[in-house]
């Protein structure tokens, strides 16, 4: 069984910028949700997406926008990047649904310079 | 709004140790209860996952309690070790799409 993959692992990028992070949700995983840790802090949620369609959002500006793809994969994209979108970017799938165990990936460090 | 708090934020012990780290969330109707562990720039690891209806849940040394009434889970780590040294984070979601995660415990076992 294959487990969540995110890439790129590291990622530094300029302000103003785009970026466009990737994840390979589990194997018989539907729901790919997507969260922001800044360093000291817990995870935010950024947004959720079940079966290709968007399933909630945190308090994040239209900028961070999201896909997800037939196979259940998903991709975070983020525009006009600022010094404060610096974080680690963790993606987690779960088999149903958002309300049962939550697997997650290593996790993409991006640095806004 | 679900708020997470878990105490302490930083614990040190020596190896051999029991010991309990406190989760506690201000809405308690929750989905469930997740207890994850995070190594230094590394992503979560799922350790126990306490369903709403449960009061308890074990894995080898590990054991976590949930009780909904007064917002509270705990974790208890049996006979601590060097490779038990992580983050611990609880999340406590009230909806099916959102973790509300605390700020972590910041654990250390000294050998």
């Amino acid at each position: 069984e294959t487990g969540v993959t995110q890439s790129p692992t590291h990622l530094i990028k300029t302000r103003g910028q785009q970026v466009t992070l990737r994840c390979s949700s589990q194997s018989g995983h539907n729901t790919v949700s997507w969260y922001q840790q800044a360093l000291g802090q817990g995870p935010q949620f950024i947004f959720q997406y079940y079966r290709e369609e968007e399933n909630g959002r945190g308090n994040f500006p239209p900028r961070f926008s999201g896909l997800q793809f037939p196979n259940y994969s998903s991709e975070l994209n983020v525009n006009a990047l600022e010094l404060d979108d610096s974080a680690l970017y963790l993606c987690a799938s779960s088999p149903e649904g958002g309300s049962t165990e939550a697997f997650f990936g290593q996790g993409t460090r991006l640095t806004v310079v | 709004k679900q708020e997470v708090t878990q105490i302490p934020a930083a614990l040190s012990v020596p190896e051999g140790e029991n010991l309990v780290l406190n989760c506690s969330f201000t809405d308690s109707a929750i989905y469930n209860l997740q207890w994850f562990r995070q190594d230094p720039g590394k992503g979560l690891t799922s350790l126990l996952l306490i369903q709403s209806s449960q009061r308890e849940q074990t894995s080898g040394r590990l054991n976590a309690s949930l009780d909904k009434s007064s917002g509270r889970s705990t974790l208890y780590i049996a006979a601590s070790q060097p490779g038990d040294s992580a983050t611990y984070l609880c999340a406590a979601p009230t909806g099916a799409n959102n973790l509300f995660f605390g700020t972590g415990t910041r654990l250390t076992v000294i050998p």
